[in-house]
């Protein structure tokens, strides 16, 4: 497995509290991704980090924020969750070193519930 | 209307049978087209990536492109129980760094 590591892996909130989820990978990849999984919705992605400080906005990126201060830390935030955040989340990597296709390896995943 | 369309299945085959796993896009943008196992309660692991038209085989395996028709497949040859799990195609444009993921189908192989 990529060394790709999630931080809670489980974890149950109630509504309104701020939650804070953590990626963290050991292979020095610049590009990170979040992503939530959802029945009937596939993996959509929520933003993404082309390298220290950079990061840019997915498909579902309202109500959340990141951050990347170091190469090997991504870090998903839920400002002020709701019940609609209610998600499996996962963290990916990829090297991003050409132009064209670069394979993006998953984390095991962080499994959030919203009261 | 989704950019990528995907049927959620459930799909319930044989052991031995050739399974066939289809998705829909609507981008013509879109050039590299992959396929995605996951089993239950992990991550997602590529399979099969294609870039532009074709076909691509790797052992049981068989990624086919039709950008013409918008269209790629995925068959299994002599699928075992141990393919049962979830399959998601996903596609991008150059660079590949942004995906778009199908729903996901989810597949079990009945011994």
């Amino acid at each position: 497995d990529a060394g790709i590591t999630q931080s809670p892996r489980h974890k149950v909130t109630e509504t309104g509290t701020p939650v804070t989820l953590r990626c963290h990978q050991t292979e020095n990849h610049r590009y990170m991704y979040w992503y939530r999984q959802d029945p009937g919705h596939g993996l959509r992605l929520i933003h993404y980090s082309y390298g220290v400080k950079d990061t840019d906005k997915g498909e579902v990126s309202d109500g959340y924020s990141v951050s990347r201060s170091k190469t090997e830390d991504f870090l998903l935030t839920l400002e002020s969750a709701t019940s609609s955040q209610t998600s499996v989340y996962f963290c990916a990597i990829s090297e991003g070193l050409t132009p064209s296709y670069n394979e993006q390896f998953f984390g095991p995943g962080t499994r959030l519930t919203v009261l | 209307q989704k950019e990528v369309e995907q049927d959620p299945g459930p799909l319930s085959v044989p052991e031995g049978a050739i399974v066939s796993l289809n998705c829909t896009y609507s981008n013509s943008a879109f050039q590299y087209f992959m396929w995605y196992r996951q089993y239950s309660r992990k991550g997602p692991e590529l399979l099969m990536y294609t870039y532009s038209s074709g076909n691509k085989e790797d052992g049981r395996f068989t990624a086919q492109v039709d950008k013409s028709s918008k269209y790629i497949s995925l068959f299994i040859r002599d699928s075992q129980p141990s393919d049962s799990a979830t399959y998601l195609c996903a596609m991008s444009g150059q660079g590949a760094q942004k995906l778009v993921f199908g729903q996901g189908t989810r597949l079990t192989i009945n011994p």
